[in-house]
C-alpha cells in the first residue's frame, strides 16, 4: 500500500527550463511534507519542506506547492541545471504522533537535465 | 563539520548468518533513524531512537534491531539474513526527535546477501 506516490520514474528537461516533480499522497494525517535529492553512491540530500498550514513554500530555484484537497504537492525547480540531474524523493509524515510518526517515501523521479 | 557516517560501506554475507551496521551521527544530533532502501524504491523506515530509547518501529520483523549508545552512535542488527535483505541501509540523524526537521542521511552500507 503506497501512501506516498511518485508516478513518474523519470523526468527529463532542458536547462534553464523548469523542472516539474509530482508527488501524490493518500494518508490524511500526513501534515508535513519534505522533498531529498540523491546522487548515485551519496545519501539524501534534504532540498525543501512545507508545512500543511502552508500552500507554498521557497528556497531559491526551488519552490515546493502543496493542494491539500486533491493530497497533491509538486516541487518546481527554476531555471534547471545540470547539476540538478538526480533521484528526487518526496516524504510525508504526520506531526501528532501515532503509527505515521515516520518519514514515508515515495519511489522517486530521476530528473535529467540536459546541457 | 563531519556529517553522519555509516560502516561499513558494502558487506557480503550468507544466508542466516547476522549482521551489524554502525552509524555515528552529526556531533549534537541525538536522533538517529535506520532506513532500508531496496532497489527501485524509496527509503523504508526501519527505527528511530532518540536519547537512546526506542521512539518509533517500522513493519519489519523482529530479526531487525537496533541501540542507541551514551554518545548518540548506534547499531542496526540483523539476524538469520534473508536474501531479502540485500539492500541499501541509511542511517539519518537529526538534532530532535520530530520528523519535521530535516534528517541528515548518511551515504548508506550496501549490504549483498548471498
Amino acid at each position: 500500500d503506497q501512501q506516498v506516490k511518485q508516478n513518474s520514474p523519470s523526468l527529463s528537461v532542458q536547462e534553464g527550463r523548469i523542472s516539474i516533480l509530482n508527488c501524490d499522497y493518500t494518508n490524511s494525517m500526513f501534515d508535513y511534507f519534505l522533498w531529498y535529492k540523491k546522487y548515485p553512491a551519496e545519501g539524501p540530500t534534504f532540498l525543501i519542506s512545507i508545512s500543511s498550514i502552508k500552500d507554498k513554500n521557497e528556497d531559491g530555484r526551488f519552490t515546493v506547492f502543496l493542494n491539500k484537497s486533491a493530497k497533491h504537492l509538486s516541487l518546481h525547480i527554476v531555471p534547471s541545471q545540470p547539476g540538478d540531474s538526480a533521484v528526487y524523493f518526496c516524504a510525508a509524515t504526520t506531526t501528532s504522533g501515532g503509527s505515521n510518526y515516520k518519514l514515508t517515501f515515495g519511489k522517486g523521479t530521476l530528473l535529467t537535465v540536459n546541457p | 563539520d563531519a556529517g553522519v557516517t555509516q560502516s561499513p560501506t558494502h558487506l557480503i554475507k550468507t544466508r542466516g548468518q547476522h549482521v551489524t551496521l554502525r552509524c555515528s551521527p552529526i556531533s549534537g544530533h541525538k536522533s538517529v533513524s535506520w532506513y532500508q532502501q531496496v532497489l527501485g524504491q524509496g527509503p523504508q523506515f526501519i527505527f528511530q531512537y532518540y536519547e537512546k530509547e526506542e521512539r518509533g518501529r517500522g513493519n519489519f520483523p523482529d530479526r531487525f534491531s537496533a541501540r542507541q549508545f551514551p554518545n548518540y552512535s548506534s547499531e542496526l542488527n540483523v539476524n538469520a539474513l534473508l536474501l531479502g535483505d540485500s539492500a541499501l541501509y541509511l542511517c539519518a540523524s537529526s538534532s530532535a526527535r520530530g520528523w519535521n526537521q530535516p534528517q541528515h542521511f548518511g551515504d548508506g552500507t550496501r549490504l549483498s546477501i548471498l
